[in-house]
């Protein structure tokens, strides 16, 4: 079973600019989790899919973050535009729904930084 | 927000040694996951606790979920290089069963 697909793996820019983020998460996980990771810090949830609806959003700095979902598959994270501090790595997770299951598979991670 | 505080931030610790990881929370979570993660990848899930007062062995890794479902630990028996990572705990919360990690233990484990 292929795991949680995450490009670019590294994406350098400069602050005002925009950028985007895609994952493709896998095959018939519903639920997908955008986080953002600091260094030196766990893992920050940003935004959470179920199938191609928001479940949660509230930590996701929506004045310059967005995300869809379109299809209910795979998703796109943007920024526009970037600050210094959005340098970091930005990981993507997917889980079954089926019955009562917790774990969580993460992709390799997006490692942006913002100079 | 519900704060979770790992401790020690850094352990560099020699092969063969024993050691303890703590996961602190003033809150009750539904359950407590723990991870660990590498450089350039994402995190791993070692292991999920449920029940106040749990036990779980994998390995040389001993798990425990504190009574109150506040707090747990992760104790490694006999270190080995292949030890060396950044162990995260999260608790799980909402019907999302999203995951609120603390900053993470960061091991190093020399031959």
């Amino acid at each position: 079973e292929a795991g949680v697909a995450q490009s670019p793996r590294y994406k350098i820019i400069e602050k005002r600019q925009s950028v985007a983020f895609w994952c493709n998460p896998i095959s018939g996980h519903a639920t997908l989790y955008w986080y953002q990771q600091i260094l030196g810090q766990g893992p920050k949830l940003l935004i959470q899919f179920q199938n191609n609806g928001v479940v949660d959003d509230s930590q996701l700095p929506k004045d310059r973050f967005s995300a869809e979902r379109l299809k209910g598959v795979d998703s796109t994270l943007k920024i526009q535009p970037a600050k210094l501090e959005d340098s970091a790595v930005y990981l993507c997770a997917s889980r079954k729904d089926r019955g009562i299951t917790y774990e969580q598979y993460f992709g390799p991670g997006t490692r942006l930084t913002v100079t | 927000t519900q704060l979770l505080e790992q401790s020690p931030q850094f352990l560099s610790i020699q092969e063969g040694e024993n050691l303890t990881v703590y996961c602190n929370s003033s809150s009750v979570f539904s359950s407590l996951q723990w991870y660990r993660q590498e450089p350039g990848e994402g995190p791993v899930l070692l292991v999920t606790v449920v029940t106040g007062g749990e036990v779980k062995k994998l390995k040389r890794l001993t798990f425990q979920f504190g009574d109150a479902r506040k707090d747990s630990s992760l104790h490694i028996t006999a270190a080995q290089p292949g030890d060396t990572g950044l162990y995260l705990c999260a608790g799980v919360r909402g019907s999302g069963y999203a995951l609120n990690f603390g900053k993470g233990t960061s091991l190093l484990v020399t031959p």
